[in-house]
């Protein structure tokens, strides 16, 4: 299994731009989560997934959209990029207690 | 270079000794208290989970204790390798989240020869 996996790994954007974080997950896991984390902080949960055709906010979903069309697949995506958004995005999925993250994506929006 | 930690509370330890990274939590109506460990460059690991009925947990040269008297929760690694030199996370699972973690303040745990 290659469990969550993330692309790209890093991606420059300008202002204003737009993109989608892609996280995929071969585990069959329902829950799906997405995190942000600035220097030397924790994550902030972005938006999750219950399973295909759910998503809900979480702490930080301003600027971010989710969709969950299939049981692996939960993109991110980023419609109007600004400074403030510059940071790791994690993706990760569990199926109980453990989740398993994505090894990340470096976005910086100058 | 990796800019997580910059600003993190650090432990040294030496190489063999025994760490202890302690952390508060808040929510007292928590079900679960959970350990991570995030390397360099990488996304976090789950180390180990301890439920909020129970006080003590061991694993693999890893225990977790959870004081709910003073909502204090530690995580104990016997013989501490250069491997274990990460930030390590603290978090709670809320009861009725869905699984969404609350994560506490990381920190940086440093293995000196």
């Amino acid at each position: 299994n290659a469990g969550v996996t993330q692309t790209p790994k890093f991606r420059i954007l300008k202002i204003g731009q737009s993109m989608t974080l892609q996280c995929t997950q071969d585990m069959n896991h329902n829950y799906m989560y997405w995190y942000r984390q600035d220097p030397g902080m924790g994550l902030k949960l972005i938006y999750y997934s219950v399973g295909a055709g759910i998503t809900d906010k979480g702490e930080v979903p301003n600027g971010y959209n989710v969709s969950r069309s299939t049981t692996e697949d939960f993109p991110l995506r980023l419609e109007l990029a600004a400074p403030s958004q510059t940071s790791v995005y994690f993706c990760a999925s569990s199926y109980g207690n453990e989740q398993f993250f994505g090894p990340g994506t470096r976005l910086t929006v100058l | 270079g990796e800019s997580v930690g910059l600003h993190l509370p650090t432990l040294s330890v030496q190489e063999g000794d025994n760490s202890i990274i302690n952390c508060a939590y808040s929510n007292s109506a928590s079900d679960y208290f959970i350990w991570y460990k995030q390397e360099s460059g990488k996304g976090p690991q789950f180390i180990i989970d301890i439920r909020s009925n129970m006080d003590k947990r061991q694993g693999q040269r890893v225990t977790v204790l959870l004081n709910k008297t003073v909502k204090h929760l530690s995580l104990q690694i016997a013989a501490t390798q250069p491997g274990d030199s990460a930030v390590y996370f603290c978090a709670e699972i809320p009861m009725d989240s869905n699984y969404q973690l609350i994560w506490g303040a990381g920190t940086k745990l440093i293995i000196k020869p």
